[in-house]
């Protein structure tokens, strides 16, 4: 089966820039999930979805950060303005009941 | 909310010998404890993971032990290979399936051939 789609692989951006990321579920998952990876950290839960809806955002800075699964299906997360700590990898992953699977990421430079 | 603390931080192993990564979980509703493994550059993948009604499970090389009542979980890998060489995550989740997993800071596991 295919995996969890993510788009951009790399992006750079200046602070204060605006920046959104792309997540595409495994077929059928109803629950997704973003996750922040700073550099020699565990990855932090954002936000989680179950199908359109939000189950948890309690980490999601919400002052900057936004994301939407309007459809249920696909997301985007965005970042405005964003901050030079904002840079990360941003991991996607979705669950179909069981585990969560992994996207590869999308590695974030806020120079 | 759940604090997740993973020792050591890094770990250097000769190919062959074991290696035993820890975990200690602050919440006591915790009841789901996987383990992922993930290479440089590349997404986390899980590897084994057990549940609270568990004290042990094994595959092949890795094991992991469940102490409920101390809350520590720890990762063993028996005969070390240098494909071993990874970072390895701990996390832990309230509702058994993987919902809002707290992840721990890592380790990075280095075996020398």
């Amino acid at each position: 089966e295919a995996g969890v789609a993510q788009s951009p692989r790399y992006k750079i951006i200046e602070k204060r820039q605006s920046v959104a990321f792309w997540c595409n579920p495994i077929s059928g998952h109803a629950t997704l999930y973003w996750y922040q990876q700073i550099l020699g950290q565990g990855p932090k839960l954002l936000i989680q979805f179950q199908n359109n809806g939000v189950v948890d955002d309690s980490q999601l800075p919400k002052d900057r950060f936004s994301a939407e699964r309007l459809k249920g299906v696909d997301s985007t997360l965005k970042i405005q303005p964003a901050k030079l700590e904002d840079s990360a990898v941003y991991l996607c992953a979705s669950s179909g009941g069981g585990q969560p699977l992994f996207g590869s990421g999308t590695q974030l430079s806020v120079l | 909310g759940e604090n997740v603390e993973q020792h050591p931080s890094t770990l250097s192993v000769q190919e062959g010998d074991s290696a035993v990564i820890k975990c200690t979980y602050s919440d006591s509703a915790s009841n789901y404890f996987p383990w992922y493994k993930q290479e440089l550059g590349k997404r986390p993948q899980l590897i084994i993971d057990i549940r609270s009604n568990v004290g042990e499970k094994k595959d092949q090389r890795i094991a992991v032990t469940l102490n409920k009542t101390a809350k520590h979980f720890s990762l063993h890998i028996t005969e070390t290979q240098p494909e071993d060489s990874a970072v390895y995550f701990c996390a832990a989740s309230m509702n058994n399936a993987g919902n809002m997993l707290t992840f721990g800071g890592g380790t990075r596991l280095m075996v020398k051939p």
